[in-house]
């Protein structure tokens, strides 16, 4: 079975430009959450959506907003990049139930912010 | 919100030693405590997990101990390895109706070393 896979895996922009990320999970999981890893530091919660819905949004700004599609394939959007957006986007798809919620992550998408 | 502290930043143990690894957290709510292990340049990957019905769970070499009281956990690595050397966070999550699992609050890393 396919992990979670997401793309591209790496990326080089300028300060002001606009990403998108995205992301497809893994088979039968409804859940998508997005995290931010700067280097050095752990995993920074930035979304997780539900069933289309969005069902928790962590400390960012704004320029932050992602998505998901019936097929629960998932897009993280950032606009007017800043030197500080720098860092490993990782999506993770879980099966949310009441005794489970392990998150599998997928191998990330690198972004450096020239 | 949720704030999980995790200690030691850096570890150095020889091949065969214990390591352990210790978080707290400050959301009494908190129900699910996982643990992830990341090689350099990979994904993080979960190693054990444990919640808060149950105060200790073992898997072969890996252990993980939990006191709700003190709002504090513990994972123990016996017999290490060389591959054992990655970077290990905690994490705590409430999952609150089975729908809050994705939102993780993880320490902030532990750099393990086992020396052969």
């Amino acid at each position: 079975d396919a992990g979670v896979t997401q793309s591209p895996t790496h990326l080089i922009k300028t300060r002001g430009q606009h990403v998108t990320l995205r992301c497809s999970p893994i088979s039968g999981h409804k859940s998508v959450s997005w995290y931010q890893q700067v280097l050095g530091q752990g995993p920074q919660f930035i979304f997780q959506y539900y069933e289309k819905e969005e069902r928790g949004r962590g400390n960012f700004p704004d320029r932050f907003s992602a998505r998901q599609f019936p097929n629960y394939s998932s897009e993280l959007n950032v606009n007017a990049l800043l030197l500080g957006d720098s860092a490993l986007y990782l999506c993770a798809s879980s099966w949310e139930g009441q005794y489970t919620g392990e998150l599998f992550f997928g191998e990330g998408s690198r972004l450096t912010v020239l | 919100g949720e704030n999980v502290e995790q200690h030691p930043s850096t570890l150095s143990v020889q091949e065969g030693d214990s390591a352990v690894i210790k978080c707290t957290y400050s959301d009494s709510a908190s129900n699910y405590f996982p643990w992830y292990k990341q090689e350099l340049g990979k994904r993080p990957q979960l190693i054990i997990d444990i919640r808060s019905n149950v105060g200790e769970k073992k898997d072969q070499r890996i252990a993980v101990t939990l006191n709700k009281t003190a709002k504090h956990f513990s994972l123990h690595i016996t017999e290490t390895q060389p591959e054992d050397s990655a970077v290990y966070f905690c994490a705590a999550s409430s999952g609150a109706g089975g729908t809050s699992y994705g939102k993780l609050t993880f320490g902030q890393g532990t750099i393990l070393t086992v020396h052969p």
